[in-house]
């Protein structure tokens, strides 16, 4: 099945400690990407990958990492998490323009 | 940053009504989006359009893309209860170009 695969589902954790949300998809996207949704801002791109080695800043990069060393993964890191980083956070991949496919969300929660 | 508004923010209807959704932009898109989510999940692809002036239909659902291609409505004929989600357009700019979203319509058709 074509899927994105996202994990974990729901992490809690203290303010400054190293995580990664990881994400793999196998349907050979070239595109993958990282949002990240609030309420009342909707869906916002924190960064995006074209393909292997290329990243690129999408709108609120502050405080993420990401790394695209094989086609299929695209791992986001928080370095040191901070509670303005509680979000729902969703990975996305596609072929081109022609729309994504978005895992279930990972609910992250920073105390 | 390109922006998308959607309009209306939330809608409330019976069910058996129709009711459309709008996507505005002052931007040119190569492409446009469509997507429903459920609370919890990541959105899922209802449908792109690339050519200005497109209609695709999905079953009760009919998707238009401006001439300009800057805009964009979605229109569903004779709403049922399983329409009841979160409405989201989003525009891509060409090629491999980051995808900006809307900031969604909430909708409810009520039994």
């Amino acid at each position: 099945e074509a899927q994105v695969t996202q994990n974990p589902r729901y992490l809690i954790t203290v303010t400054g400690k190293k995580l990664t949300v990881t994400c793999s998809q196998n349907m050979n996207h070239e595109y993958m990407s990282w949002y990240r949704q609030d309420p009342g801002l909707g869906l916002r791109q924190i960064y995006y990958s074209m393909n292997v080695e290329v990243t690129d800043k999408g709108d609120v990069p502050e405080g993420y990492k990401v790394s695209r060393k094989e086609k299929r993964n695209f791992p986001l890191i928080l370095e040191s998490p901070s509670p303005n980083q509680t979000s729902l956070y969703f990975c996305a991949s596609s072929s081109f323009n022609y729309g994504y496919t978005f895992g279930s969300g990972t609910r992250l929660t920073v105390v | 940053t390109q922006l998308l508004e959607q309009s209306p923010q939330f809608l409330s209807i019976q069910e058996g009504e129709n009711l459309t959704v709008y996507c505005n932009s002052s931007s040119v898109f190569s492409s446009l989006q469509w997507y429903r989510q459920e609370p919890g999940e990541g959105p899922v692809l209802l449908v792109t359009v690339v050519t200005g002036g497109e209609v695709k239909k999905l079953k009760r659902l009919t998707f238009q893309f401006g001439d300009a291609r800057k805009d964009s409505s979605l229109h569903i004929t004779a709403a049922q209860p399983g329409d009841t989600g979160l409405y989201l357009c989003a525009g891509a700019a060409g090629g491999y170009q980051k995808v900006t979203f809307g900031t969604g319509t909430k909708l409810q058709v009520i039994p």
